[in-house]
């Protein structure tokens, strides 16, 4: 069974431009969870959706946005980029709508901003 | 509102001597809690997860955990070290009324020396 795939693994973008990043959860997974790690503050909650559907928000700004599609790949998007955007994004894909599910990460898009 | 925290940034262990990595949560109704491993420039690997019932939880690669009500820990917990164990480790908790929302500790860093 494939993993959670992220794609693009590695990225590098100026300021001001956006970016998008892309997420396939495992097959029959229908919970897809964003993350952004820093070494300075650690794994940061983004989102999390469902069935097309955002159902938790994280404290970031409005310049990142998400969305989920039926087939329950979803993308990230974080416009006018800034150096502190530069981080690792992960996503996690979970197989239950139940909140006692563990979460299945990818491994990740890491993000430069110049 | 949820929380996590794990006191220690790095733990040194010798290898074939016992480990623990400690967690301490904040949750406003019963905590769901888990144990995340990540290696070098990779996604997080779930190693073992506490919903209800017995205390002591067993995972992967013969890690367990001790849920302590009382004290609110989870406290990651290995027998004998393997210097493979070396990694970063995560505490976990999400709150049953709080969303489908997982909060992260800041990790902790394990070094197994052999």
């Amino acid at each position: 069974k494939a993993g959670v795939t992220q794609t693009p693994r590695y990225l590098i973008k100026t300021r001001g431009q956006q970016v998008t990043l892309s997420c396939s959860p495992i097959s029959g997974h229908r919970s897809v969870s964003w993350y952004q790690q820093t070494p300075g503050q650690g794994l940061q909650f983004l989102f999390e959706y469902f069935s097309e559907t955002q159902r938790n928000k994280g404290n970031f700004p409005g310049r990142f946005s998400g969305r989920q599609f039926s087939n329950s790949r979803s993308e990230m998007n974080v416009s006018t980029l800034e150096l502190g955007d530069s981080a690792l994004y992960l996503c996690a894909s979970s197989r239950t709508d139940a909140n006692t599910g563990e979460l299945f990460f990818g491994e990740g898009s890491r993000l430069t901003v110049l | 509102a949820q929380s996590v925290a794990q006191p220690e940034d790095q733990v040194n262990v010798a290898e074939g001597n016992p480990l623990t990595v400690k967690c301490t949560y904040s949750v406003s109704g019963n905590p769901y809690l888990f144990w995340y491993v990540q290696y070098p420039n990779r996604g997080l690997q779930f190693l073992l997860k506490y919903i209800t019932g017995d205390n002591l939880v067993k995972g992967s690669y013969g890690f367990e955990a001790e849920f302590n009500k009382s004290q609110t820990s989870f406290h990651l917990k290995k027998p004998s070290a393997l210097v493979s164990d070396s990694a970063l480790y995560f505490c976990a908790v999400r709150d049953e009324s709080g969303g489908f929302k997982t909060i992260f500790g800041a990790g902790t860093r394990l070094f197994v020396k052999a």
